[in-house]
Parts: structure tokens; sequence; C-alpha cells
């Protein structure tokens, strides 16, 4: 069954506290992004990967990193220099320009202890 | 920078109504045009991807259409039922962006009651 898987679907962050998201794909996409989503608020891109061991920043990639070791998973690190860190986090590939589809992971929830 | 409006916000009608959600955007510049629903604390589902040489598409009860010379679009929702209560995002590939890149809106949060 293919598709995108994010984990944990909650997380908490204390004070300080670097934290990991995992997402992890088995559709055989090359590009995958990281948005996060606030309440009441549109998606908004924090990196992006089109290939392995290649990443770029968002529009609001400060305080997060990202790593593409492998072509399947795209982890996304909140470190402690992102002060405002609670939201939704939704990882996501891309089909390629044949097809232009976006699909998304179910999110993980992030919340400050 | 491409900026992506959505409005209502939020809209509630009765089951059977047939009702428009309306999407504009600033620059006409796009390669595409997506829908997507998403439900409470869920991910992203997309419902149609219009191409920017396409003026609409349809699945089922949905069609929307897209007019690039003036940046809108609407996404038409016909016989509305209960299960359709969602939000639903307007998102557009932008042609100065990476591909694949997509600008979103905040959404219309839509209820349907029965």
């Amino acid at each position: 069954d293919g598709g995108i898987t994010q984990s944990p679907k909650y997380l908490f962050r204390k004070e300080g506290q670097n934290v990991t998201l995992s997402c992890e794909q088995n559709l055989n996409h090359d590009a995958m992004y990281w948005y996060r989503q606030d309440p009441g608020q549109g998606l908004r891109l924090i990196y992006y990967s089109q290939i392995v061991n290649d990443f770029q920043k968002g529009d609001i990639a400060e305080g997060y990193s990202v790593s593409r070791e492998k072509k399947e998973s795209f982890p996304l690190t909140v470190t402690s220099a992102q002060k405002n860190p609670t939201a939704f986090y939704l990882c996501a590939s891309w089909t390629g320009a044949t097809n232009e589809k976006l699909f998304f992971g179910s999110g993980t929830q992030l919340s400050v202890l | 920078k491409q900026e992506v409006t959505q409005i209502p916000a939020a809209l509630s009608v009765p089951e059977g109504e047939n009702l428009v959600l309306n999407c504009s955007f600033t620059d006409s510049a796009i390669y595409n045009l997506q829908w997507f629903r998403q439900d409470p604390g869920k991910g992203l589902t997309s419902l149609l991807l219009i191409q920017s040489s396409q003026r609409e598409q349809t699945s089922g009860r949905l069609n929307a259409s897209l007019d690039k010379s003036s940046g809108r679009s609407t996404l038409y929702i016909a016989a509305s039922q209960p299960g359709d209560s969602a939000t639903y995002l307007c998102a557009v590939g932008d042609r100065g962006s990476t591909l694949g890149r997509l600008y979103f809106g905040r959404g219309t949060q839509l209820t349907v009651w029965p």
C-alpha cells in the first residue's frame, strides 16, 4: 500500500530540546517537502528536497533542519532556536512533471510543554 | 511572491445545496492549480488539479474552473452532503518557483448540516 507515513502523530517538546519528526514514503518520488500549518492559516513551506543529498530552504526555515540521506526518508528536526514551534507539520511528496500531484502524510501535531 | 486568497473563510449550508468556493491568486504565471480537502487533524487529500492550459476539471459532484487572466478559480460542489464537511484549500504552482512547490490559501471551512 503506497503512501507517506509521518510519525509520531503527537509530539511534545520541552524548553531547549530538539525534536525530530519522521517522514517516510514508498511512492518512489524524488521530491519531498515539509510544510507548517497554524490554525486558520495556509500552509507555509519550511524545507524541500528535489533529490537525495540535496535540500533547500523554504519560506520559514529558521529554527529547523533536515536531511535527505535516502530517497524514502526526509526527517525534520525542530531545534531549540525555533521559539514558536507549536503547529501541525505536514510532509508531502511530488509525483513529478508528468502528473504534478502532491501527496501528503497525515501530519504531526507538535506542542510545547 | 504569490499570494493566494480564499473566500469565504467559513460556510455553513443545509444538505442538498449547490455551493461555490472562491480562490484568487496575485500572479497569473502559474503552471497549475490544485484543490485539496482537509479533515480535522488530518493531512490533505488532492481533489482536483487544473493545468495552466485547462479551463476546468470535474470529478463526481466537484467541478473546478480556472481563469488565469483574472487570477481566479472556483470550486463548485453540487448537491452538498454532510460528508462534504471539511476545510477546502486552494494551492497554486508558480512558474517562477521550484516545480512541485505550492502556495496555499488559508482555506474555506465548510459545514453541511442535515
